[in-house]
């Protein structure tokens, strides 16, 4: 276990819906990091968070968005949802932007 | 941003054999080197893991190696065994609190 809790593990939904992801980092780890993973890809980063504050950004949807909240868990909103879509969705925490990052289970998101 | 290239994308070696796996990064900044192994349907978990200034770093089995000036580190594991069978991650990180950079991963066939 790292530590790094993510809910729901499965989502099936239809397109067109919206979902929100959430991950409850490890204890004391100020940092989120989520990460896209499809069949066909590594692991693609979205967005990171540090102690509330967007750090940094990648290859993210403008249909996606998401936020640290004050209790430094992270929710990842997911809208007008479409096939291409469905993939695993991992979390992961560290305790600053460098150090080990330790993963969530992920969320398995299915779109149909 | 960072870019992490990461050859080769699939590595079959019999059991006892070694196998390498290589990456390669753009930003010159980065600092912090490590190393993912991600099973089958699992979450990716850190297996070692290298800083700048550092040239090796071993680990029973599997051991890691940085060239700064080529930009490019290795992930070397010795006497491979069928549980060794998975998909490698490497990433970069650079300085500050900028987030880690995956390659596309390495899937690692061990066959008894």
């Amino acid at each position: 276990d790292s530590g790094v809790t993510q809910t729901p593990k499965h989502l099936i939904t239809a397109t067109g819906q919206r979902v929100t992801l959430r991950c409850s980092p490890r204890s004391g780890d100020l940092s989120v990091y989520w990460y896209q993973q499809s069949l066909d890809q590594g692991l693609q980063f979205l967005i990171q968070y540090y102690n509330g504050e967007e750090r940094a950004k990648g290859n993210i949807l403008e249909r996606f968005s998401a936020q640290q909240f004050p209790d430094l868990h992270s929710e990842l909103n997911l809208s007008s949802l479409e096939l291409g879509d469905s993939a695993l969705y991992f979390c992961a925490s560290s305790v600053g932007g460098q150090g080990e990052a330790f993963f969530g289970q992920g969320t398995r998101l299915t779109v149909v | 941003g960072e870019n992490v290239e990461q050859h080769p994308s699939t590595l079959s070696v019999q059991e006892g054999d070694s196998a390498v796996i290589k990456c390669t990064y753009s930003d010159s900044a980065s600092n912090y080197f490590p190393w993912y192994k991600q099973e089958l349907g699992k979450r990716p978990q850190l297996i070692i893991d290298i800083r700048s200034n550092v040239g090796e770093k071993k680990d029973q089995r599997i051991a890691v190696t940085l060239n700064k000036t080529a930009k490019h580190f290795s992930l070397h594991i010795t006497e491979t065994q069928p549980e060794d069978s998975a998909v490698y991650f490497c990433a970069a990180s650079d300085s500050g609190y900028s987030t880690l950079t995956f390659g596309k991963g390495t899937m690692l066939l061990v066959s008894p």
